[in-house]
């Protein structure tokens, strides 16, 4: 049974501390999406990607933000510097996109971040 | 860009009656409407979805609507159960021609089933 993974499930930092989180995709997925949850703001489109390449990352603060895909087993969603408006928890999802048709998006079981 | 807008934020349901929860979507070229679950602490999960050719689905109790015209669809849950207590979420989604697809989800819906 397939599964997207994320680590760490659970961090606490402090403010000013970079904070690096890890999604691996289903194996043969081709598109990964970043999500913000928090209980204010619902499930928050942060990024994605496709074949690797960021597609859309208007919904992330550039200035302290940044996603990556260094393989197509690896992606990367870091901040830096955390500041404790950025607790909540971080969902990474993974889907097989194909031309104009949609598929499901199978979701990691997040990692929650608390910055104190 | 889209923008998703669901109701009610909160549903209190007895058991064995049904619930309604509804969504709107700006973007006209939304194509596809997932409706997630996410129990407490949980992952969100995909329970049923509905294509922009298809104007109602059902999958045993729980039933989707759209219409495109109005921008609107609906989840419809019969029956419902104490373990249908969760947050829903609906969600609309654009495909590309060039291949991936982007999805911007409602801010939920908290359903409580009371036994």
């Amino acid at each position: 049974d397939a599964r997207v993974t994320q680590t760490p499930r659970h961090k606490v930092t402090e403010m000013g501390q970079e904070v690096t989180m890890r999604c691996q995709p289903i194996l043969g997925h081709n598109t990964v999406f970043w999500y913000r949850q928090t209980m204010m703001q619902g499930l928050e489109l942060l990024a994605y990607f496709r074949n690797r390449a960021p597609l859309d990352d208007s919904g992330m603060p550039k200035d302290r933000f940044s996603a990556e895909m260094p393989d197509a087993t690896l992606a990367t969603l870091k901040i830096q510097p955390s500041e404790p408006r950025d607790s909540a928890v971080y969902f990474c999802a993974s889907g097989l996109a194909r031309l104009a048709i949609h598929n499901e998006q199978f979701f990691g079981p997040g990692t929650r971040l608390t910055v104190l | 860009g889209e923008n998703v807008e669901q109701h009610p934020s909160t549903l209190s349901v007895q058991e064995g009656d049904s619930a309604v929860i509804k969504c709107t979507y700006s973007d006209s070229a939304s194509n596809y409407f997932p409706w997630y679950k996410q129990e407490l602490g949980k992952r969100p999960q995909l329970i049923i979805d509905i294509r922009s050719n298809v104007g109602e689905k059902k999958d045993q109790r729980i039933a989707v609507t759209l219409n495109k015209t109005a921008k609107h669809f609906s989840l419809h849950i019969t029956e419902t159960q104490p373990e249908d207590s969760a947050v829903y979420f609906c969600a609309a989604s654009i495909a590309f021609d060039t291949g991936g697809f982007k999805t911007i989800f409602g801010a939920g819906t908290r359903l409580f089933v009371k036994a």
